[in-house]
């Protein structure tokens, strides 16, 4: 069946520094790649909409400049958290669609120290 | 809007017995509706999808859901209990299509007792 790999699953980090995760289709090309994050016993809220080859759409409350997201190609998407901050933390997970329903990534783990 | 509403924020059976999660939903147009499981520190995996055919849909692991227009309804049933179906469960409304922007339930987590 269709896979999506994330990595990395677990990072660490110090504030202020800059965090990039990356969501990859290892069998089918993504046309659309969307960015979620998720809160402890909450459920999942989308940040963002990439699709290849354009700018993405990020929703309502989201900061552009502090979550880029890259969608360079058909199969890899990029999240970059930047100057991370402590409030930063959190799972994030992404999924990938290639006409069927979305297909998600195993989430990275992000703890900003 | 579309929007989707799972009663029970937690749910526990014991081992065997039936299990029922409930998801109420509202759309505007005619629904692309889903059910993932999430285990810890995982992804999201699929477990069933409704795509207007048949009303009732059955998924892996034994879970089926029926969709109910009438009471826009779309609950997650599997007869009988496993130790390892404990886990977070979410029901989710596409807009557009099957592949469109998901928006989540709240989640339910599933706690099955020997």
């Amino acid at each position: 069946g269709a896979v999506v790999s994330q990595h990395p699953s677990w990072v660490i980090c110090k504030s202020g520094t800059s965090v990039k995760i990356e969501c990859r289709s290892l069998d089918f090309q993504a046309t659309t790649m969307f960015w979620y994050r998720q809160f402890p016993k909450q459920s999942l809220m989308l940040m963002a909409t990439s699709n290849e080859g354009s700018k993405a759409t990020y929703e309502q409350g989201v900061e552009k400049d502090k979550f880029l997201i890259n969608h360079a190609s058909l199969t890899l998407s990029t999240l970059t958290v930047t100057s991370a901050h402590p409030e930063d933390s959190s799972f994030y997970i992404c999924s990938a669609r290639g006409g069927q329903p979305q297909h998600f990534g195993d989430g990275t783990r992000l703890s900003i120290l | 809007a579309q929007s989707v509403t799972q009663l029970g924020s937690h749910v526990s059976v014991s081992e065997g017995a039936l299990v029922l999660l409930r998801c109420n939903y509202s759309s505007s147009v005619p629904p692309y509706l889903f059910w993932y499981v999430q285990y810890p520190n995982q992804g999201l995996q699929l477990l069933l999808k409704y795509t207007s055919a048949a009303t009732l849909v059955k998924g892996i692991n034994g879970f089926e859901a029926e969709f109910k227009k009438s009471e826009t309804s779309f609950h997650l049933t599997k007869p009988s209990a496993h130790m390892s179906d404990a886990a977070e469960y979410f029901c989710a409304v596409s807009e557009g299509n099957q592949g469109g922007k998901l928006i989540f339930g709240q989640g339910t987590e599933l706690s099955v007792k020997p």
